[in-house]
């Protein structure tokens, strides 16, 4: 059974657009919801995360939105930029021990 | 200095074979995984150790077993390997058990012939 459900599996954008990549969750035990970017041939890297007691949280161009009564995450890529281009990744996490990922988001920004 | 580092990169071999994967990780962690990252990219844990104990262990065929040696480096060992292996397999650590960052190795592309 899938803990985290991740949309769309692929977008593509244009330079300076929004990307915007869903996740929702069942598990309210889930405390921690982290997103990676892994580039092709590197391994995920941790972009950015939340905790489920703020509803929003930003770093430079990368924002998640997290919507606790939905069970939903987002995020969120402002003026996106071709180096932005790679797969990105929702997971999720009760107390730092297991992580279940989302299926990722192949994303593609075109010049 | 790479922070996860796993050997070797790609690695191809024949089905019914053994094979082994290393990890070592340089950031004085205490947990390890591994992750199989299959052809749709699906992510998925299969085991954990934590100060070299066998945390979880995901449903996963015996025939993978992980070994540490230590704290810094967290091995995988593969007998009679499947065509159904073929993936790529990915080291982490984090700092802790309860520690919520994760540091990815660049992974080992196998492939079973």
């Amino acid at each position: 059974q899938q803990q985290v459900k991740q949309s769309p599996q692929s977008l593509i954008v244009q330079k300076g657009g929004i990307s915007i990549i869903n996740c929702a969750y069942e598990n309210t035990a889930f405390d921690y919801f982290p997103w990676y970017q892994q580039f092709p041939g590197k391994g995920p890297a941790l972009l950015i995360a939340i905790r489920p007691d703020v509803s929003e949280k930003k770093e430079g161009r990368f924002t998640i939105s997290f919507n606790k009564s939905a069970k939903q995450f987002s995020l969120h890529i402002m003026d996106s930029q071709p180096g932005d281009s790679a797969t990105y990744f929702c997971a999720a996490s009760s107390e730092g021990n297991q992580f279940y990922f989302g299926t990722g988001t192949s994303l593609t920004v075109i010049p | 200095d790479t922070a996860v580092s796993q050997t070797p990169k790609y690695l191809v071999t024949q089905m019914g074979n053994d094979k082994s994967i290393k990890c070592e990780q340089n950031l004085g962690h205490d947990t390890m995984y591994w992750y199989k990252q299959d052809s749709k990219k699906f992510l998925k844990i299969m085991f954990s150790y934590n100060n070299k104990e066998l945390i979880i262990n995901e449903t996963v065929p015996n025939r993978f077993s992980p070994k540490s040696p230590d704290k810094a480096h967290l091995n995988l060992h593969i007998n009679s390997l499947e065509l159904g292996d073929s993936a790529v397999y990915f080291c982490a650590s984090s700092q802790g058990w309860l520690s919520y960052e994760q540091y990815f190795g660049p992974g080992t592309r196998l492939t079973v012939t």
